[in-house]
């Protein structure tokens, strides 16, 4: 089955500092990646996903990069803010089940 | 629009006991996803329903926990009896079809005792 690495475990970051946020997987027929930002004893929300026929997509402050190749993909945050504190997870999905599987998720800390 | 709701939104009971959760999904979603939230990681896949149909359970270890989704709409996951490891987040979460973007309950916290 899939399985998604992601790394680093925790990331703090200054405010107005720039934040990146990598993942791997394992299955090349994976063509389905979203990020979820999680708050504490919050729900998960999406905040941006790509599809395998893309490289990039960038929406206001975040991007996420998909290298098909290397089979990984990557969140950036520019220009951070305290309130995008929280834990990211990332997520793969594709082939003939459909089935997400999650990483372990990166603590974002943005000090003010 | 109201989004995917779950209860309790909390429960607390002793290991060996019965527990079940509730979740409605958001209107017209016709996949309805049961996960596992374990501290400080992931969530992990129990069931993935389309309408009523369970299509993918090999997550969920079946001599405890059972699920259903008689109408294709509200769904219940069942734990029967329950451990101590078993205390966890419960998400549920609903997508229009397989393969959409996956709308995620505010998940109900099991603590088992």
């Amino acid at each position: 089955g899939e399985n998604v690495e992601q790394h680093p475990s925790t990331l703090s970051v200054q405010e107005g500092d720039s934040a990146v946020i990598k993942c791997t997987y394992s299955d090349s027929a994976s063509n389905y990646f979203p990020w979820y930002k999680q708050e504490l004893g919050k729900r998960p929300q999406l905040i941006i996903d790509i599809r395998s026929n893309v490289g990039e997509k960038k929406d206001q402050r975040i991007a996420v990069t998909l290298n098909k190749t290397a089979k990984h993909f990557s969140l950036h945050i520019t220009e951070t803010q305290p309130e995008d504190s929280a834990v990211y997870f990332c997520a793969a999905s594709g082939g003939s089940n459909y089935k997400l599987t999650f990483g372990k998720g990166t603590l974002l800390t943005v000090n003010p | 629009e109201a989004g995917v709701v779950q209860s309790p939104r909390y429960k607390i009971i002793e290991k060996k006991q019965p527990v079940a959760f509730w979740c409605n999904p958001i209107s017209g979603h016709n996949t309805l996803y049961w996960y596992l939230q374990n501290l400080g990681q992931g969530p992990e896949l129990l069931i993935r329903y389309e309408n009523e149909e369970a299509v993918d359970d090999s997550q969920l270890p079946k001599d405890r926990f059972s699920a259903e989704r008689l109408k294709g709409v509200d769904s219940t996951l069942k734990i029967q009896p329950a451990e101590l490891g078993d205390s966890a987040v419960y998400l549920c979460a609903s997508s229009l079809d397989h393969g959409d973007e996956q709308f995620f309950g505010p998940g109900t916290r099991l603590t088992v005792l």
